[in-house]
């Protein structure tokens, strides 16, 4: 079975403060697929990554960053700086090669304020 | 990149209507459709994956005759909450992905439905 898991449900920081998003995932498949998207207040879904499981480099991505370690089965999602704009609820998904049709399996999301 | 469009954004109606979603994909061949449902404050459920000329695969407890999932197009699917009542009341949202299972999901921006 797949299963991610988003153990922080709301933080809560300050405007500059740098803040990390932790995911954890379960999974049997040797290839998967890891995802971050966030859904800001007006409830679309923004996609903000994909990252296949034979790639373990760290990506940044401007004030973003990502931490993949198929050792401890961890991407956690790193905000440098926090800014109100990045206010949301950020959630972590896994794609296995066994679920078919590719079915993203989400985490239970993680509601990030950032106050001024 | 890909766009997907989600219509309505919002409906609000009468307990015992029907309501049609629509999930058009603007600038690919969409060979896989998702439709998720989201409760407020919860993660998204994937409800149906439906392929491009043949039935939609629904998941465990959803009801298939309650969400009539057509996906007569590769450009559009359709998503019909049938004699509809409050409980249906919630945030429904589309993805699209094309032909190769390694492709990444596309959302639209979502439905959200109340039932008065």
């Amino acid at each position: 079975a797949q299963k991610v898991t988003q153990a922080q449900t709301e933080i809560s920081v300050v405007e500059k403060e740098d803040v990390t998003l932790d995911c954890v995932y379960e999974t049997r498949d040797t290839t998967y697929y890891l995802f971050w998207y966030k859904q800001p207040p007006s409830g679309e879904l923004v996609f903000l990554i994909r990252r296949n499981s034979f790639d373990e480099q760290n990506e940044i991505s401007g004030r973003y960053s990502w931490n993949f370690q198929k050792s401890t089965s961890s991407f956690n999602f790193t905000i440098t700086a926090s800014q109100v704009v990045d206010s949301a609820v950020y959630f972590c998904a896994l794609s296995g090669l066994s679920q078919g049709a590719q079915k993203l399996v989400f985490g239970q999301g993680t509601r990030l304020t950032i106050n001024p | 990149g890909a766009v997907v469009s989600q219509h309505p954004s919002r409906v609000i109606c009468k307990s015992g209507t029907s309501v049609k979603i629509e999930c058009r994909s603007l600038d690919f061949q969409a060979t896989t459709m998702f439709w998720y449902r989201q409760f407020p404050k919860k993660s998204l459920m994937l409800m149906a994956t439906s392929n491009e000329g043949s039935k939609a695969t629904y998941e465990q407890g959803v009801e298939k005759d309650k969400f009539l999932i057509n996906h007569a197009s590769l450009t559009l699917s359709t998503l019909t909450v049938t004699s509809a009542h409050p409980e249906d009341s919630s945030f429904y949202i589309c993805s699209a992905r094309g032909r190769l299972s390694n492709q990444p999901q596309h959302f639209g921006d979502g439905t959200r439905l109340s039932i008065l």
